[in-house]
């Protein structure tokens, strides 16, 4: 099976940081990544797919970057809206595993 | 704006059976993969299974094979997932997901969610 492991798995920080997170696969996933993000209590929003394509209306200070097995999400400038859990998903396999979580919180 | 509403979700005892269901709206749902993705309460994500447009093809995660029915009903605009044999670890919020497909109709990753139903497994 695959495994999707995200680093790190909580990341404290303050608005205006830039914030990366990592998603390792441990099999080439080319770039058949997604990524998510969730609020509380609320679904899961998607935020970027096929590793660095942005959905629509999703802010441009989200990127996503990488292939194979090592993907980055990138937040260029930390807004209060963006404390949230994320997410990366791959799409190389039936089975579309998810990786663990991030948690970004207020440092 | 795409609406999927799920419900069907509440307490049932080990060994019992619950059916969800996922209104849809605002899209042309038959042109359309679906998915259920689950929750488990503090826990990732986790895809649980998917339908074809037509609804002649399923698959499952592996846990659950043998105990769920992915279904749909393109004429009501509603996806279903029958749960029999339900066990603790099935303690979820699920979420009915619509499911962007690419090349040769595969299901790549999931563009709408709805708000999800939370089932608990317990006696």
């Amino acid at each position: 099976d695959i495994q999707m492991t995200q680093f790190p798995s909580t990341l404290s920080a303050s608005v205006g940081d830039r914030v990366t997170i990592t998603c390792r696969a441990s099999q080439n996933m080319g770039t058949w990544l997604a990524w998510y993000q969730q609020k509380p209590g609320k679904a899961p929003k998607l935020l970027i797919y096929k590793a660095s394509s942005l959905e629509s209306g999703v802010p441009s200070r989200f990127s996503g970057s990488g292939s194979e097995t090592e993907f980055t999400l990138t937040i260029s400038s930390l807004q209060p809206d963006d404390f949230a859990t994320y997410y990366c998903q791959e799409y190389n396999t039936y089975s579309r595993t998810f990786g663990q979580g991030t948690k970004v919180e207020i440092k | 704006e795409v609406q999927l509403v799920e419900s069907g979700g509440g307490l049932v005892q080990p060994g019992g059976s619950l059916r969800l269901s996922c209104a849809a709206s605002q899209f042309t749902f038959s042109d359309y993969y679906m998915s259920w993705v689950r929750q488990a309460p503090g826990k990732g994500l986790e895809w649980v299974a998917n339908i074809n447009q037509d609804g002649n093809e399923e698959s499952y995660v592996d846990s659950v094979k043998g105990r769920f029915t992915i279904s749909r009903d393109n004429a009501k605009n509603s996806l279903y997932l029958q749960m029999n044999s339900l066990r603790a670890e099935d303690t979820a919020v699920y979420y009915c997901a619509r499911d962007w497909v690419g090349y040769l109709n595969s299901p790549y990753y999931f563009d709408s969610w709805g708000q999800g139903t939370l089932v608990t497994v317990s006696s």
